[in-house]
């Protein structure tokens, strides 16, 4: 069993359409990580969590620290949201910089 | 500021042959990783540095070598590249401590090699 599972692995929706992708861990964490990698292959550090939620623009981010989940919301998607959105947990044993990602979630916004 | 950049964009490699990638960032930061994303897999540490001098292994570091002479470079050496190494590589960096209350990373655009 994979350390980071991420939910769904592929998702397609309709411009508009409220997103939500999920990310459950198994470990204890530091801090959880979103991260959008573009078609063309470039990454993006979206947010860093490690209690509560954040927002930028119409991407919310939240996490449970008790239930080892957090969840990344798309409000109002368009179609320049397609990408792949990754999730990385800083385990608390492993060392300080040794991120563990998730295999990402596929999204495609159709117009 | 250009941010994080890598050389080459492309490289195929026969089997035994050695390169170096080459990763640079401008943005003063201190730590540097190097990361591999393979086909329907999520990314792997390979290496990572918390400063000029200093490095340390991650995840996946067998086949590969670092070195960080300098805070701007951070190169990944491949030596005796096998079909395994197939791969896209991906160097990051950010000025502190990527944990809670710290820093993001900022990733360069990626190197894809195929080795064959």
């Amino acid at each position: 069993k994979n350390e980071v599972e991420q939910s769904p692995q592929n998702l397609t929706a309709q411009e508009g359409e409220f997103i939500t992708i999920n990310c459950s861990y198994s470990v204890g964490i530091s801090a959880l990580h979103w991260l959008q990698q573009h078609p063309g292959g470039g990454i993006v550090s979206l947010f860093m969590l490690s209690s509560g939620k954040k927002k930028h623009g119409r991407l919310i981010a939240t996490i449970n620290i008790q239930e080892k989940h957090s969840s990344l919301h798309i409000t109002a998607s368009h179609p320049r949201d397609s990408a792949v959105y990754i999730c990385a947990v800083l385990p608390r044993l492993q060392g300080a910089q040794k991120l563990v990602f998730g295999q990402g979630t596929r999204l495609t916004i159709n117009p | 500021n250009a941010g994080v950049t890598q050389t080459p964009k492309f490289r195929i490699l026969k089997i035994g042959q050695s390169m170096t990638l080459q990763c640079t960032q401008d943005m003063n930061h201190n730590y540097m990783y190097w990361y591999r994303q393979d086909p329907g897999m999520g990314l792997k540490l390979i290496y990572y540095s918390v400063g000029a001098g200093i490095t340390d292994k991650g995840e996946v570091p067998n086949g590969y070598n670092v070195s960080r002479s300098t805070t701007e470079d951070f190169p990944l050496r491949l030596e005796l590249a096998a079909p395994s190494q197939t791969s896209v590589y991906f160097c990051a960096s950010s000025y502190a401590y990527i944990g809670a209350g710290g820093e993001t990373q900022y990733f360069g655009p990626g190197t894809r090699l195929l080795v064959l």
